[in-house]
């Protein structure tokens, strides 16, 4: 089946340093990659959609200067949060269309990011 | 805005019942309706997904049934196990919005032995 990694699964930095999390598909290319954050006993919001080769487009109300996105391969996209603050501190999933199915989604395991 | 609601927030039944979670969205024009389970601090992991023009699907003990006219969907679980203990969210892809998902509120369910 398609597996979709995050890496790395758990961080905890400093306020005011920048951390980043990497999505890969294993097994599938993956022309589209969903950026979700989750709080403590809520559901997933929508941060961004990430596109192979292009800017992501970023949800109503989310800062792109600060939730940097690149997508640079069709298996690889990545989550940078700059200048963390502990308020950043939240569950990040990512998601992966497969090119070749483009009706499912496929999620990651989750990065837990801690700013202290 | 589409809103995706489930009911009930959370759920304890003891093992080998039969049980339905319900969720509800306020937009019928959806592209397709997924469920999906969660483990404490973990990712997602697809169950079901229903297509718009599908009535319902199933897979082994689980069942997921959509009413796209009056926005409901059930996802029923038959003889449940306490390894079934997770929370289940449901998300729909609305028309028209390139496969981006709007989650429910999740169902918390705890099978006890």
């Amino acid at each position: 089946g398609a597996v979709v990694s995050q890496h790395p699964s758990r961080v905890i930095c400093k306020s005011g340093t920048s951390v980043k999390i990497e999505c890969r598909s294993l097994d599938f290319q993956a022309t589209t990659m969903f950026w979700y954050r989750q709080f403590p006993k809520k559901s997933l919001m929508l941060m961004a959609t990430s596109n192979e080769g292009s800017k992501a487009t970023y949800e109503q109300g989310v800062e792109k200067d600060k939730f940097l996105i690149n997508h640079a391969s069709l298996t690889l996209s990545t989550l940078t949060v700059t200048s963390a603050h502990p308020e950043d501190s939240s569950f990040y999933i990512c998601s992966a269309r497969d090119r070749g199915a483009p009706a499912e989604q496929y999620f990651g395991p989750g990065t837990r990011l801690t700013v202290t | 805005k589409q809103e995706v609601t489930q009911i009930p927030a959370a759920l304890s039944v003891p093992e080998g019942e039969n049980l339905v979670l319900n969720c509800s969205f306020t937009d019928s024009a959806i592209y397709n309706l997924q469920w999906f389970r969660q483990d404490p601090g973990k990712g997602l992991t697809s169950l079901l997904l229903i297509q718009s023009s599908q009535r319902e699907q199933t897979s082994g003990r689980l069942n997921a049934s959509l009413d796209k006219s009056s926005g409901r969907s059930t996802l029923y679980i038959a003889a449940s196990q306490p390894g079934d203990s997770a929370t289940y969210l449901c998300a729909v892809v609305a028309a028209g919005t390139a496969s981006k998902l709007t989650f429910g509120t999740g169902t918390r369910l705890q099978v006890t032995l």
